[in-house]
């Protein structure tokens, strides 16, 4: 079954517009989610995990268990947030789940 | 401290052939997990190793399998290639089993050609 639905392959913006990538997960228990990120040419990282309730490069993330959705945000997308975004869950067995992820394009 | 290594970086193989990738994780880290990483079905789970020994299995056959050595050292091996197993694997430690405490950390992949 499929934990983690991230509707939009393919997203773009224009610079200084806010960006917001969908990630939509199925899980009856208490899931921790995680974005991760991977840069051209540089290797898959972690961007936020919503335990830590923190703000990475501008992005926040909140967890909405009433819509089970873990949406990323940003209000003012750069030409560096130009990436491959993945949205993951961990269950109770620690095994993590990622979506197909979001290709974000900030257009100049 | 240095990343995770995966070795070799690109391998090109032909059907029924096999083939072995290996993982060494960041120095502590005792958690070695291993993904398939397609275009069109992104990052899929296929194990993860703690302490020697398999914790989870993702849904792939049975020729793909792998070990985890006493240095936390991970390699994975697949038999009987088939085509559809072009891909980038990539390997990710943690200290612990991946959960909030201990976020994965990606090594660059081996990029898996069969023709």
């Amino acid at each position: 079954a499929q934990r983690v639905t991230q509707p939009e392959k393919l997203l773009s913006v224009f610079k200084g517009a806010p960006v917001e990538l969908k990630c939509n997960y199925s899980y009856s228990g208490s899931p921790e989610l995680f974005w991760y990120v991977q840069y051209s040419r540089q290797r898959l990282q972690l961007l936020l995990r919503h335990i830590s309730r923190e703000s990475i490069k501008g992005f926040t993330a909140d967890l909405n268990k009433g819509e089970t959705s873990f949406h990323l945000k940003k209000p003012f997308a750069q030409e560096e947030d130009s990436a491959m975004y993945y949205c993951a869950l961990t269950d109770t067995g620690n095994q993590f789940y990622f979506g197909t992820g979001t290709s974000l394009t900030v257009i100049p | 401290k240095a990343g995770v290594t995966q070795t070799p970086r690109y391998l090109i193989k032909t059907r029924g052939q096999q083939v072995t990738l290996s993982c060494s994780p960041i120095s502590g880290h005792r958690s070695v997990s291993w993904y398939q990483q397609t275009p069109g079905q992104g990052l899929q789970f296929l194990f993860e190793y703690f302490s020697e020994t398999q914790r989870n299995k993702g849904n792939f056959p049975g020729r793909f399998s792998g070990r985890q050595f006493s240095n936390s050292r991970s390699e994975m091996n697949v038999s009987t290639l088939e085509l559809g197993d072009s891909a980038l694997y990539l390997c990710a430690s943690s200290l612990g089993p991946g959960g909030g405490n201990s976020p994965l950390h990606f090594g660059n992949g081996t990029r898996l050609t069969v023709t």
